[in-house]
């Protein structure tokens, strides 16, 4: 157990619809990450907050936008869903000085239909 | 070009075998790397952290960097089938944050007994 929950672990939802997946990173952990699994673009980083501000962006879309709340969870919004936003979306955290060594949620899956 | 490269795989090999999984990546400026270990319906978790070129061992796991050759590998001794998992090597950004990393698609890998 990495210490990371994530919900819900399945969704599935129509296209056009918007939906919103929950973090609660490790206890003392100041970042959140979130990124993206599919099949055809492997792990993707999205987006990162740092103690309640955002601190990095990547590949993230215009309908899809994030926030950590003063408790340091986090939410991941996405919206006006198409087929493609199908995957798996990952919530980790970390200790702010270790490069790389994130610690990872189960994941949200999200089926688009 | 994507910043990390991994073949895919799969790779099937029996237990007891010495596995190597390898990745590629394009920039120079990466200084740490990560393998990932990703177990079905499971986020991944670190596996082991370099620094540098040269080798870093931990118990039956071997990590090789190649600065020269920009070349990362992972070894497994004595593979076991508890060891069959999807493995994902990574390098963290060197910009305004050190937790974007990037993972390359990662490898499937299955031990049978």
């Amino acid at each position: 157990d990495s210490g990371v929950t994530q919900t819900p672990k399945h969704l599935i939802t129509a296209t056009g619809q918007r939906v919103t997946l929950r973090c609660s990173p490790r206890s003392g952990d100041l970042s959140v990450y979130w990124y993206q699994q599919s099949l055809d673009q492997g792990l993707q980083f999205l987006i990162q907050y740092y103690n309640g501000e955002e601190r990095a962006k990547g590949n993230i879309l215009e309908r899809f936008s994030a926030q950590q709340f003063p408790d340091l969870h986090s939410e991941l919004n996405l919206s006006s869903l198409e087929l493609g936003d199908s995957a798996l979306y990952f919530c980790a955290s970390s200790e702010e000085d270790r490069a790389g060594e994130l610690f990872f949620g189960e994941g949200s899956r999200l089926t688009v239909l | 070009q994507k910043e990390v490269e991994q073949d895919p795989g799969p790779l099937s090999v029996p237990e007891g075998a010495i596995v190597s999984l390898n990745c590629t990546y394009s920039n120079s400026a990466f200084q740490y790397f990560m393998w990932y270990r990703q177990y079905s319906r499971k986020g991944p978790e670190l596996l082991m952290y370099t620094y540098s070129s040269g080798n870093k061992e931990d118990g039956r796991f071997t990590a090789q960097v190649d600065k020269s050759s920009k070349y990362i590998s992972l070894f497994i001794r004595d593979s076991q089938p508890s060891d069959s998992a999807t493995y994902l090597c990574a390098a963290p950004d060197r910009g305004s944050t050190l937790g974007r990393l990037y993972f390359g698609r990662g490898t499937q890998l299955t031990v049978w007994p």
